[in-house]
Order: C-alpha cells, then sequence, then structure tokens
C-alpha cells in the first residue's frame, strides 16, 4: 500500500463548477500537507500548503486537512479552465531534506 | 528570475545505453532534489544533495542510477544501462538554504522526458 493515495481521475468539469480533489494517506508522522498543480509538459508548482487540521482558503481555493481521518482535499470555486492541470498532493518527510512523497496527482479538465 | 533548467527536454535512447540528465538549479539554491514521474507512479523521490553534505541516495531504484553534483551548482544523473521501465520524466528541484518546509519550498524544473526502445 502507498503512503499517499490520490484517484488519477480524469475529472471532467464545466466551467463555473466546484472541483473536490481528494488525497489519503497512511503515515501519521506528515504533520505538512501541499498540494502542487502541474500543467501539460510543465513541472510541478506549489499551490497550497496547510499544516494543522481545518480549512485554508487562497481565492479560490480551500484546502482541508482532517488528521483524525488521514483525508486532504482541495476544492476550487468558479473553476476556470485555465485550472485545467494535473493537481499533486505531497507531504514532506519528517528529519532532514524534505524530502516529498506525493500521490499519483488527479488530471483535471475544466470545460467550457 | 531564471528557474530551475534541465537538459536534454527529451531523450530518446536504446536499451542498454547510458544517458546523463542534467540540471541547473535555480542560483543561491543549496539543496537539490530528482525524483521520477511515472505513469500511475506519480512522483518517486531519487535523490537529495544538500551542501556539502553527503547525498541522501536512499530513493535511487538501483546501482544503474548515480548522481553528482559539482561545484554545489549544476548536477548531473546519470542512468547505466538503461532499461525499458527506465522511461519516465525525470523533474529536478531545488530549494533555499532552509531547514524548515515551507521556507524550503521546492522549485521544480520542466522535466527531462527519457523514453528507452
Amino acid at each position: 500500500q502507498k503512503e499517499v493515495e490520490q484517484d488519477p481521475g480524469p475529472l471532467s468539469v464545466p466551467e463555473g463548477a466546484i472541483v473536490s480533489l481528494n488525497c489519503t494517506y497512511s503515515n501519521s508522522a506528515f504533520q505538512y500537507f501541499m498540494w502542487y498543480r502541474q500543467y501539460s509538459r510543465k513541472g510541478p508548482e506549489l499551490l497550497m500548503y496547510t499544516y494543522s487540521s481545518g480549512n485554508k482558503e487562497d481565492g479560490r481555493f480551500t484546502a482541508q486537512v482532517d488528521k483524525s481521518s488521514k483525508y486532504i482535499s482541495l476544492f476550487i470555486r468558479d473553476s476556470q479552465p485555465s485550472d485545467s492541470a494535473t493537481y499533486l498532493c505531497a507531504m514532506p518527510q519528517r528529519g532532514g531534506g524534505n524530502k516529498l512523497t506525493f500521490g499519483t496527482g488527479t488530471q483535471l479538465k475544466v470545460e467550457l | 528570475g531564471a528557474g530551475v533548467s534541465q537538459s536534454p527536454s527529451n531523450k530518446v535512447t536504446e536499451k542498454g545505453k547510458d544517458v546523463e540528465l542534467r540540471c541547473d538549479p535555480i542560483s543561491g539554491h543549496t539543496a537539490l532534489y530528482w525524483y521520477r514521474q511515472s505513469l500511475g507512479q506519480g512522483l518517486e523521490f531519487l535523490i537529495y544533495f544538500q551542501g556539502n553534505s553527503a547525498p541522501d541516495k536512499s530513493g535511487l531504484p538501483s546501482d544503474r542510477f548515480s548522481a553528482e553534483r559539482t561545484g554545489g551548482s549544476v548536477s548531473t544523473l546519470t542512468i547505466q544501462r538503461t532499461q525499458q521501465e527506465d522511461s519516465a520524466v525525470y523533474l529536478c528541484a531545488s530549494s533555499p538554504l532552509s531547514r524548515g518546509v515551507i521556507s524550503g519550498t521546492q522549485y521544480f524544473g520542466p522535466g527531462t522526458r527519457l523514453l528507452v526502445l
């Protein structure tokens, strides 16, 4: 079993929809939770991060963490075609190096 | 400013040949990471360099894989006797000197797409 599980999709939604992307993890040592966005043929870029359980908002994006269930979510409100990308959850390993453990990524397409 | 750059952007090779992939990190970043992204596998950590410390090679899948970082800057990932299962996108990331998770955010390059025939 992988430490981080993520539904690969693809997920296709109409413009303006609310999108919910989710990951589960098994390692209770994970303390930080990140969401990266990766456009086609580009490297991932950090979108949001959270530390504690609860919600964190940044514009149209909300990151949610439930440590008791080992479940994290990213919500996108009023989705736009420019949001079409692969979204990866990632968790840095404790100890030296901040090596990231990634989910497989969910491919999202927002259609006009 | 310039981001992380990687070369070549695409590489096609024959099974059994050696390949070298190059990463130029962001100037001033002391930490450098290599990851591999395969279909259905997501990104997997390969190796990590921090300053002059010994590299963390815990993610390298076999002894055919090795990496160097010269002068604390440019890094080269070498795959010897390539196999078809080595086909993937190899991504490099760099981050500033920091023990903090967020202050040490990793910035990724565009990757090298390797295809082993």
